[in-house]
């Protein structure tokens, strides 16, 4: 199993809501990454987890929180987003650990956001 | 991580080869050079990565110089399925670093 899967594909909210996307990977990879994506512009890195534990946050604002329950999910919690934050939301994993780590990153298709 | 300098565009026939070019003049010596792609609507995917020593896989291969501040992602025989946004990326391998995304070349093979 080479893929990372994401859920749900679309999802529509309001400013309001909570929400949650979410990632999985079965390939043993011990980091995991969310990038954001708008129209034209290239990925742009939001968090990354080692071992299960944050280790990068870009400065990213309070309304995403991610989460990493094991060592193969990761979650991104929304909330009170605003509409400037609809976006293609990718998640990625990658192997560490000697012999293994090659620095390549396996990408899920993505989470499209529409905040209303 | 150093940055790196694509052209915005290119386009190519398809059945040729398509030269895709990279700067990256203040690359570190323990810098990979690595290539991803972005078909529309998809996540990025690895194509290839190299140090020094030009590299071939399945998919391309990688002429990096002698003095390593620019590279060549090579497709031998491009097709429409290679229309893409191409990111040549440089960073360090080990840990969790940061992959950290270009602006990318637009490439469009054209039948």
């Amino acid at each position: 199993d080479t893929e990372v899967t994401q859920t749900p594909k679309h999802l529509v909210m309001g400013m309001t809501n909570k929400k949650s996307l979410k990632c999985e990977q079965h390939m043993g990879h011990r980091a995991m990454y969310w990038y954001k994506q708008k129209a034209k512009k290239p990925p742009e890195l939001m968090f990354v987890y080692s071992y299960e534990k944050l280790s990068i946050n870009e400065s990213v604002p309070s309304r995403f929180s991610p989460e990493c329950p094991n060592s193969s999910l990761l979650n991104l919690h929304l909330h009170a987003l605003q509409p400037e934050d609809s976006a293609l939301y990718l998640c990625a994993s990658s192997p560490l650990g000697s012999g293994r780590n090659t620095g390549e990153l396996f990408f899920g298709e993505g989470s499209r956001l529409t905040v209303l | 991580d150093a940055k790196t300098t694509q052209p915005p565009s290119m386009d190519c026939a398809e059945g040729r080869a398509a030269n895709l070019p990279c700067n990256h003049s203040t690359i570190s010596g323990n810098e990979y050079v690595y290539w991803y792609r972005q078909i529309h609507s998809q996540g990025p995917q690895y194509i290839i990565h190299g140090l020094k020593n030009n590299e071939t896989n399945e998919m391309a291969s990688l002429i990096i110089t002698e003095d390593r501040k620019s590279s060549t992602l090579i497709l031998p025989h491009a097709t429409l399925r290679d229309t893409a946004v191409y990111y040549c990326i440089v960073r360090v391998v080990g840990g969790s670093e940061k992959l950290v995304f270009g602006k990318g070349m637009k490439l469009t093979v054209n039948p």
